[in-house]
């Protein structure tokens, strides 16, 4: 069973913050990871995407992937009000399709 | 970017009917679409993998015979949940690979289901 698991939450951090959300996952072949936001009511939308170890800024957002420790993550600088959603890491296992969601991880921005 | 369409976006019936849903790609072709359910406070559940052309392929534990899909056509892919039931309520989510990404998935609005 492909696992892919996040703390819950929620984590809660003052706005201007740097918010850091973490995922681990258990198949080693994977290789297409991905963070989607989800706010309340809503369908997930694309955050970031990383293939390869090391890290990948988009303007907030750095996306982090380390293979051997099975392990990325997703740092939010300047964290804003409306950053407050369901963060939700997936794992694509690399010659197909099928992607596996984490449980999501609650991010609360404090005014 | 891609854009999905997903229609209806919430739906009411009763114990027992059928609710159809329908999932479009609007500026690309898409062979394979997925679906996803969530229900409250829970991750996405991918269902089954639509494959345009040929029989769907369904997760462990998903009834076949209960969630219908069709996919017709290279821009669209129904979702039949047949006698429904109140534990049928749920966010059902549709989505197809981005032609811009690798595995990128791009999601439909999703279409929430009460089942009375």
């Amino acid at each position: 069973q492909k696992e892919v698991e996040q703390n819950s939450g929620p984590l809660s951090v003052p706005e201007g913050a740097i918010a850091s959300l973490n995922c681990t996952y258990s198949d080693r072949g994977s290789q297409s990871f991905f963070w989607y936001r989800q706010y309340s009511g809503k369908s997930p939308e694309l955050i970031m995407s990383i293939y390869s170890n090391g890290d990948k800024e988009d303007g907030r957002f750095t996306a982090q992937l380390n293979k051997a420790s099975q392990y990325v993550s997703l740092l939010i600088r300047d964290s804003q009000p409306s950053d407050s959603a369901t963060y939700l890491c997936a794992v694509n296992e690399g010659g197909y399709q099928k992607v596996t969601f984490g449980t999501g991880t609650k991010l609360q921005v404090i005014p | 970017g891609a854009v999905v369409s997903q229609h209806p976006s919430w739906v009411i019936c009763k114990s027992g009917t059928s609710v159809k849903i329908e999932c479009r790609s609007l500026d690309f072709q898409a062979t394979t679409m997925f679906w996803y359910r969530q229900f409250p406070k829970q991750s996405l559940m991918l269902m089954a993998t639509s494959n345009e052309g040929s029989k769907a392929t369904y997760e462990q534990g998903v009834e076949k015979d209960k969630f219908l899909i069709n996919h017709a056509s290279l821009t669209l892919s129904t979702l039949t949940v047949t006698s429904a039931h109140p534990e049928d309520s749920s966010f059902y989510i549709c989505s197809a690979e981005d032609p811009s990404g690798a595995n990128v998935l791009t999601f439909g609005a999703g279409s929430r289901l009460t089942v009375l």
